[in-house]
């Protein structure tokens, strides 16, 4: 079965730090994958998407950037944190079939990141 | 601008009821939309998708509406119980991207 992995839990950074955090899928190959930020009681906003290998989509232009060096293997980085950066950050895989719309997102157990 | 709007306010409804969410959406034209869940500290989990050529899906207690002409879908619980509070998200499909764009969410409170 399928299985995503993303860690740490819970970070807390001081601001002009580096940040790396990783997401990992297991049991399936060529997955969509996305890393979403969601500020306290709001939505989910969408900062990158990758359909591939090195393929990589930014949606808002930040501190932030994001890497797939592997197939199953998603990476969202930032040189130095802003405060702003703070949030819940919650990675995604999903399966386009061929010929049909995109399957439903499966989400992991997101990184609270509090930048102080 | 593209816009995905939910009611930002919560939705309290008695135990027994039927609860019906909204997601309207501005300057889309979606492939599909989709409903998930999403518990306090945890991720969204997915609930139904919809496709722009559907009217409406079914799933156990859950149903979706999805009306392109109107820019809405409707999002129903019945007989919803207090294990059904929770916030819940509709996010819409690309027809030419993989990208999955959320709405603000919805918090639902069913009370006893």
């Amino acid at each position: 079965s399928q299985t995503i992995h993303q860690w740490p839990a819970t970070l807390v950074q001081p601001v002009g730090s580096p940040l790396s955090l990783e997401c990992t899928v297991e049991g399936t190959s060529n997955p969509n994958l996305y890393w979403y930020r969601q500020a306290a009681g709001r939505g989910l906003q969408l900062l990158f998407y990758s359909v591939g290998i090195g393929q990589i989509s930014s949606e808002v232009p930040q501190n932030l950037s994001a890497s797939r060096p592997q197939d199953r293997q998603f990476i969202l980085s930032s040189k130095k944190l802003l405060l702003s950066d703070s949030g819940f950050y919650l990675c995604a895989w999903s399966v386009p079939l061929p010929g049909t719309v995109n399957t439903e997102a499966f989400f992991g157990q997101g990184t609270r990141l509090t930048v102080v | 601008s593209q816009k995905i709007e939910q009611n930002s306010e919560a939705l309290n409804i008695q135990e027994g009821k039927t609860a019906t969410l909204t997601c309207n959406y501005t300057n889309y034209s979606p492939a599909y939309l989709q409903w998930y869940r999403q518990d306090p500290g945890r991720g969204p989990v997915f609930l139904l998708l919809i496709r722009e050529n559907e009217k409406e899906k079914r799933k156990e207690r859950l149903k979706v509406t999805f009306d392109t002409t109107l820019k809405q879908s409707l999002f129903h619980i019945t007989a919803s119980q207090p294990a059904d509070s929770a916030t819940y998200l509709c996010a819409l499909g690309d027809h030419n991207t993989d990208k999955l764009i959320f709405g603000t969410g919805t918090r639902l409170q069913v009370f006893p």
